[in-house]
């Protein structure tokens, strides 16, 4: 089943101007983790952020998590052409009795254009 | 190499035949995923091993599909009488702590059932 889901599901935007997207997730957590897939193939691996954490910044990502809302976003600033991709949220759900399942479920992604 | 290798990178099949998928971990990396992918859809999880765990069969939809993984990195994914509906990319990932570090995705392997 599906456990974060992104919001919007497609974003189109100017080269320059910011992209805001958004997850959100049914169930506690142990971390939540932010993928980056060019032309439907492989995803790459942009941030982690923990559960006792509620923000973190690489290069010109900013991730914010809040674990009440069970939401996170996902801020490119200064977007280029180059961020064009699908970007998807993936949870790595937190099972009490088991220790946890250290299996990423992921939403269904947002397709960000970047337009020159 | 550097990254997690799939091979083929894309396979097309017709329907009734069997078709075996590759994916070379990253050496050292004890966690290894499979993950399909249809058109314009988020990652559905298939199968998830762990060193010498037992492997986290729970995602595979029916028992036409099966993998292994021989001695702790090379794993092969078998999908046995291919129907059409099995047409999706097939990822790959392999991590060495993915609670601290997340994923490396190979590039996939895109199948098509005709």
């Amino acid at each position: 089943s599906q456990q974060g889901e992104e919001d919007p599901q497609a974003l189109s935007i100017q080269e320059g101007e910011n992209a805001t997207m958004n997850c959100s997730y049914k169930t506690s957590i142990n971390n939540l983790q932010w993928y980056r897939q060019n032309s439907g193939r492989g995803l790459v691996h942009l941030i982690l952020i923990r559960s006792n954490e509620r923000e973190k910044h690489s290069g010109r990502l900013r991730v914010t998590l809040d674990t009440s809302k069970k939401s996170s976003s996902l801020l490119i600033t200064a977007s280029r052409a180059a961020d064009t991709a699908s970007y998807f949220c993936a949870t790595d759900t937190l099972h009490i009795t088991q220790g946890g399942s250290e299996k990423l479920v992921f939403g269904k992604g947002t397709k960000l254009t970047v337009n020159p | 190499g550097a990254g997690v290798s799939q091979s083929p990178s894309n396979k097309v099949t017709e329907k009734g035949k069997d078709v075996e998928l590759r994916c070379d971990p990253i050496s050292g990396h004890t966690a290894l995923y499979w993950y399909r992918q249809s058109l314009g859809q988020g990652l559905e999880f298939l199968i998830y091993f762990q060193g010498n765990s037992a492997p986290d069969k729970s995602g595979l939809p029916s028992d036409r599909f099966s993998a292994e993984r021989t001695g702790g990195s090379v794993s092969t994914l078998t999908i046995q009488r291919t129907q059409q509906e099995d047409s999706a990319v097939y990822l790959c990932a392999s991590s060495f702590s993915p609670r601290n570090y997340g994923y490396t995705f190979g590039s996939g392997t895109r199948l098509t059932v005709v």
